[in-house]
């Protein structure tokens, strides 16, 4: 079946480490997203990126990376500079942009938890 | 670059009545693209409906509709017949297209929660 997988479901890091969050989809999608969701609020954009070894920085970048070498993974290192990283992170993907709609399927999400 | 609003953190609604989720968004591009989806407490996000910028006509899906307002920048939802199974999270969404500067790029409101009692 084709899907987008995000792993692992819950992640516990101890303060000043880096993580390493995974992204993998099989749909053959051009564009891929990372979002972090706090309890009760809307989702933040962090990184996006539309085609193979090019990404954007969203809304909320700081403290965060990506890489994009492969069309199938977009990878989210939150990093020890991220002040804040406990939250839920999903990821996303969409068809090639130029055709598309714009119409993301997404993950069922990391739970990220630094104690 | 974009933004959406949902000016309504909470909403209640009874089962088999009409509920409308509020969003308003501001943007200077022309082609776009706008989107309500539903994220359930299982957070997993589903699509409920999209609008093409483009299009004059309101999206419909089922029970699922839109007001949209091109030169208000106004978005709403309109659920009818309301349904337990409706309580979840909603948000707005904007995607740019083609041809823009926040081109690729899909931004959310904060959601509203939904609560449909019995």
């Amino acid at each position: 079946d084709g899907g987008i997988t995000q792993s692992p479901k819950y992640l516990f890091r101890k303060e000043g480490q880096n993580v390493t969050l995974s992204c993998e989809q099989n749909l053959n999608h051009d564009a891929m997203y990372w979002y972090r969701q706090d309890p009760g609020q809307g989702l933040r954009l962090i990184y996006y990126s539309q085609i193979v070894n090019d990404f954007q920085k969203g809304d909320i970048a700081e403290g965060y990376s990506v890489s994009r070498e492969k069309k199938e993974s977009f990878p989210l290192t939150v990093t020890s500079a991220q002040k804040n990283p406990t939250a839920f992170y999903l990821c996303a993907s969409s068809p090639v942009p130029r055709t598309a709609t714009g119409e993301a399927f997404f993950g069922q999400g990391t739970r990220l938890t630094v104690v | 670059a974009q933004t959406v609003t949902q000016s309504q953190p909470e909403m209640s609604v009874q089962e088999a009545e009409t509920v409308t989720l509020s969003c308003t968004y501001d943007t200077s591009e022309s082609n776009y693209y706008l989107f309500w989806y539903k994220q359930p407490p299982s957070r997993q996000m589903i699509l409920v409906i999209r609008q093409e910028a483009y299009k004059q006509q309101n999206a419909t899906e089922n029970r699922f509709s839109v007001n949209f307002q091109k030169a208000a920048k106004s978005f709403s939802l309109k659920i009818s017949d309301s349904q337990l199974g409706d309580t979840a999270m909603y948000f707005c969404a904007f995607w740019g297209g083609a041809g823009g500067t926040s081109y690729g790029k899909l931004t959310f409101g904060q959601g509203t929660i939904l609560t449909v009692h019995p």
